[in-house]
């Protein structure tokens, strides 16, 4: 089944203990991103990738960092979490930047808290 | 500056059509309309998407005015499945970060027994 997948679900951490989020896809995608989705907020861009070793920064890419080493991961990393961190995640990943139609899918989605 | 403008709430009966407006009074000509729907916290989901004719599939219906300047999501018979955050995007297709998908706050529909 062609899916993006995404671990873990939930997640609790502490101020400053660096966390990785992973994001998997098994089409072949050439372009994923990274949202976060806050309440009265919407959902909002914090990376996104071309391709292999090409990322762009989004909208709010303060306090991540992001890899894509190999074209079907592309990790969400926070160094040092701080708690306006809290958020619900989702990645995508798409045929290319910019694919028409329904060319994107998005993971089922990593509700992230920081105490 | 946000490209499109929509209620931040809607309520629909269940079983009658669900009209869901969408202001894009900027839009340029190269650039399409899509929605897309967000079920409780789960992953966004296309619904459709259109350049200037109305468009038909089987989960619902776009109407675009003939100027683009709005746009009309109709879901033709609402069920309690369909309570969800609907967003109207637009965006061109292809290269460059124009082509990123930047969803607004969209539309809480509630369909209602």
């Amino acid at each position: 089944e062609a899916q993006v997948t995404q671990n873990p679900r939930y997640l609790i951490t502490v101020t400053g203990k660096k966390l990785t989020v992973t994001c998997s896809q098994n089409m072949n995608h050439e372009y994923m991103s990274w949202y976060r989705q806050d309440p009265g907020l919407g959902l909002r861009q914090i990376y996104y990738s071309m391709n292999v070793e090409v990322t762009d920064k989004g909208d709010v890419p303060e306090g991540y960092k992001v890899s894509r080493k190999e074209k079907r991961n592309f990790p969400l990393i926070l160094e040092s979490p701080s708690p306006n961190q809290t958020s619900l995640y989702f990645c995508a990943s798409a045929p290319r930047q910019g694919a028409g139609g329904s060319g994107y899918t998005f993971g089922s989605g990593t509700r992230l808290t920081v105490v | 500056d946000a490209k499109t403008t929509q209620p931040t709430s809607m309520d629909c009966a269940e079983g009658r059509a669900a009209n869901l407006p969408c202001n894009h009074s900027t839009i340029s000509g190269n650039e399409y309309v899509y929605w897309y729907r967000q079920i409780h916290s789960q992953g966004p989901q296309y619904i459709i998407h259109g350049l200037k004719n109305n468009e038909t599939n089987e989960m619902a219906s776009l109407i675009i005015t003939e100027d683009r300047k709005s746009s009309t999501l109709i879901l033709p018979h609402a069920t309690l499945r369909d309570t969800a955050v609907y967003y109207c995007i637009v965006r061109v297709e292809g290269g460059g970060s124009q082509g990123n998908l930047i969803f607004g706050k969209g539309t809480k529909l509630s369909v209602k027994p």
